[in-house]
């Protein structure tokens, strides 16, 4: 059973461009999470995602920021018209059950904006 | 709203030593809590977490915790480091029913010979 998978691991987009961060939760666990984690600091929660739901988009910011996790295929975040200040980790975490007692995180995606 | 400290951003020890990992919370409601390990370049890999029961919970790697809910606390501890525990501590918080969790700044923990 293979872990949470995040691609790219590395990103680089120049300041306007767009960022596509790809999450595949683990086999079985349909709750998908993504938290970001900017330099020195600890990680911040940003959306959680169920199966073509969006449950709770508390920590996303208002603008530039969207995710969606489709029926089929893995969940996305998307940054449009990227800012130095979007450089950080962005941690994608799934969990099998409700409430969540245990989340498991991918390794990660590193946006650096140039 | 719920907040998590970690007293220390970093904790420096010689291998062998004991060491402590402080953590308090706020909260209004029951939690689940939780400690994450981070080694460099890595995603969060679960170390140990408190759900219900028994309030001194343990690793497989030598690791432990205990809530305090009087202190509001979650300290992590180990008797005896070794150079491999090397990596960054955080510490979480979840409202039992909530969906989401609450990070503190973490704890860099260095391991000299």
């Amino acid at each position: 059973n293979a872990g949470v998978m995040q691609n790219p691991r590395h990103l680089v987009r120049r300041r306007g461009q767009e960022a596509r961060l790809r999450c595949s939760p683990m086999k079985g666990h349909s709750h998908v999470y993504w938290y970001r984690q900017l330099p020195e600091e600890g990680l911040k929660f940003m959306v959680y995602l169920q199966k073509e739901n969006i449950i709770d988009e508390s920590g996303m910011p208002k603008e530039r920021f969207s995710a969606e996790f489709p029926k089929e295929g893995p969940s996305i975040l998307r940054i449009q018209q990227v800012v130095r200040g979007d450089s950080a980790a962005y941690f994608c975490a799934s969990s099998p059950l409700q409430p969540n007692t245990e989340a498991f995180f991918g390794q990660g995606t590193r946006l650096t904006v140039v | 709203a719920q907040s998590v400290t970690q007293l220390d951003s970093q904790v420096p020890v010689f291998e062998e030593a004991p060491v402590e990992l402080r953590c308090n919370y706020s909260s209004s409601v029951s939690v689940y809590l939780f400690w994450y390990v981070q080694y460099p370049n890595q995603g969060l890999q679960l170390l140990l977490k408190y759900l219900s029961g028994s309030t001194l919970v343990e690793s497989i790697n030598g690791f432990e915790a205990e809530f305090n809910k009087s202190q509001t606390s979650f300290h992590l501890r180990k008797p005896s480091v070794h150079i491999s525990d090397t990596a960054e501590y955080f510490c979480a918080v979840s409202d039992k029913g909530a969906q989401k969790l609450v990070f503190g700044q973490g704890t860099r923990l260095t391991i000299n010979p």
